[in-house]
């Protein structure tokens, strides 16, 4: 079945340096990708959507000069989480899903950690 | 912003017994359900994806039904086994027209052997 790699599991920087979270779709061309992170005792919060080739769709709240989201292949997106704060802590996982495909694909998600 | 509300958020069953859990949503926006198995550092699996009201669908010992009307998706589990341990996500695609994903929060499902 469809399969999305998502690198790092998990990550510690300091705080003010950047961050970059990989998904790549190993066996699918990932037409569209969601990012979502997810704060504890609380439910998966979609952050943005993108489509290969376009500039990312961001939720309302969501800093886009924060967050920056390249989807420039239809195999790999990445989220690259700029100047990180102690409040940036959370888990960020991705979801793909190809031309007319009718389920998503989940990466295993990534723990950061802004110390 | 939508509202899924899972229930209840955990429970523990004794193996072999059978359960069920509820994801709730509102009927005005629906446009399908789906459920996830997620299993700790791992990927969320897919296991069902609803769309008809009335539906039921199965995989193996586990079941979903789907009430679009009243806004509800029950599902069920049956003969629980260790490895049905895992937290259970439902998810929302709205008929706002976009492929968006509105998740509850999971039902944490801890089998005893």
């Amino acid at each position: 079945g469809a399969v999305v790699s998502q690198h790092p599991s998990w990550v510690i920087c300091k705080s003010g340096t950047s961050v970059k979270i990989e998904c790549r779709s190993l066996d699918f061309q990932a037409t569209t990708m969601f990012w979502y992170r997810q704060f504890p005792k609380q439910s998966l919060m979609l952050m943005a959507t993108s489509n290969e080739g376009s500039k990312a769709t961001y939720e309302q709240g969501v800093e886009k000069d924060k967050f920056l989201i390249n989807h420039a292949s239809l195999t790999l997106s990445t989220l690259t989480v700029t100047s990180a704060h102690p409040e940036d802590s959370s888990f960020y996982i991705c979801s793909a899903r190809g031309a007319g495909a009718e389920g998503y694909t989940f990466g295993s998600g990534t723990r950061l950690t802004v110390v | 912003i939508l509202n899924v509300e899972q229930s209840p958020q955990s429970l523990h069953v004794q193996e072999g017994d059978s359960t069920n859990f509820t994801c709730s949503f509102p009927s005005s926006n629906f446009y399908a359900l789906h459920w996830y198995r997620w299993e700790t550092a791992k990927s969320p699996e897919a296991l069902f994806v609803m769309t008809l009201n009335g539906d039921e669908k199965k995989k193996g010992r586990i079941s979903a039904t789907l009430n679009t009307k009243e806004g509800y998706s029950y599902l069920y589990i049956k003969g629980s086994q260790p490895e049905d341990s895992a937290t259970y996500l439902c998810a929302l695609v709205s008929n706002f027209g976009n492929e968006k994903l509105t998740f509850g929060t999971g039902t944490r499902l801890t089998i005893i052997p």
